[in-house]
């Protein structure tokens, strides 16, 4: 079955630095790579996905890249904020049964 | 619209009792799930719904029993807790085509 791998599992960044997290998957067939945000006692939620069809993904300070080839997939996140302070999820599906495979998730640190 | 709701947010068990979590959507979406998350691993399926009256086993459904009787509540069942199931249990739904998976507000459950 797929097995989704998500590094590093802590990153600490100066605010205002980009701060960069990959994951690699082990399914050719997984064509969804979503992205997702958690804050401290708070529930997931969606902050961008890309699809296999597609290499980049951009939205504001946010883009996902994806490289079929070698499997892997990283967001990436310019000029961070304090807001920015969280657990990142990737995760990966294949489109006929909806369910993702999570990463073990990013704690991203923001240092003022 | 109130999303994805669970009920209780917090519970104690002790070994060998039974339990119910409850989760409600009035979105009217298809695809329900039920996940737990613990520290270090990330969000781990345990059993999902696509749709009313059906269910099937995810990554980790031993010791777990669901029910989707009607299309907005999805429930899920410890028929007899063990200190091993102490976690945080998420309900998630979707909206197939779509991919993108809402979570209610989770329920904090720990069996002594």
């Amino acid at each position: 079955g797929e097995n989704v791998e998500q590094h590093p599992s802590t990153l600490s960044v100066q605010e205002g630095d980009s701060a960069v997290i990959k994951c690699t998957y082990s399914d050719s067939a997984s064509n969804y790579f979503p992205w997702y945000k958690q804050e401290l006692g708070k529930r997931p939620q969606l902050i961008i996905d890309i699809r296999s069809n597609v290499g980049e993904k951009k939205d504001q300070r946010i883009a996902v890249t994806l490289n079929k080839t070698a499997k892997h997939f990283s967001l990436h996140i310019t000029e961070t904020q304090p807001e920015d302070s969280a657990v990142y999820f990737c995760a990966a599906s294949k489109g006929s049964n909806y369910q993702l495979i999570w990463g073990a998730g990013t704690k991203l640190i923001i240092k003022p | 619209n109130a999303g994805v709701t669970q009920t209780p947010k917090f519970r104690v068990l002790k070994t060998g009792q039974s339990m119910t979590l409850l989760c409600a959507q009035d979105m009217n979406h298809e695809y329900m799930y039920w996940y737990r998350q613990d520290p270090g691993m990330g969000l781990r399926l345990i059993h999902y719904s696509v749709g009313e009256g059906t269910t099937a086993k995810g990554e980790v459904p031993d010791g777990y029993n669901v029910s989707r009787l009607k299309k907005q509540n999805f429930l899920l069942g410890l028929e007899s807790a063990a200190p091993s199931q102490t976690s945080v249990y998420f309900c998630a739904s979707s909206p197939p085509p779509s991919h993108e998976q809402f979570f209610g507000p989770g329920t904090r459950l720990t069996v002594l």
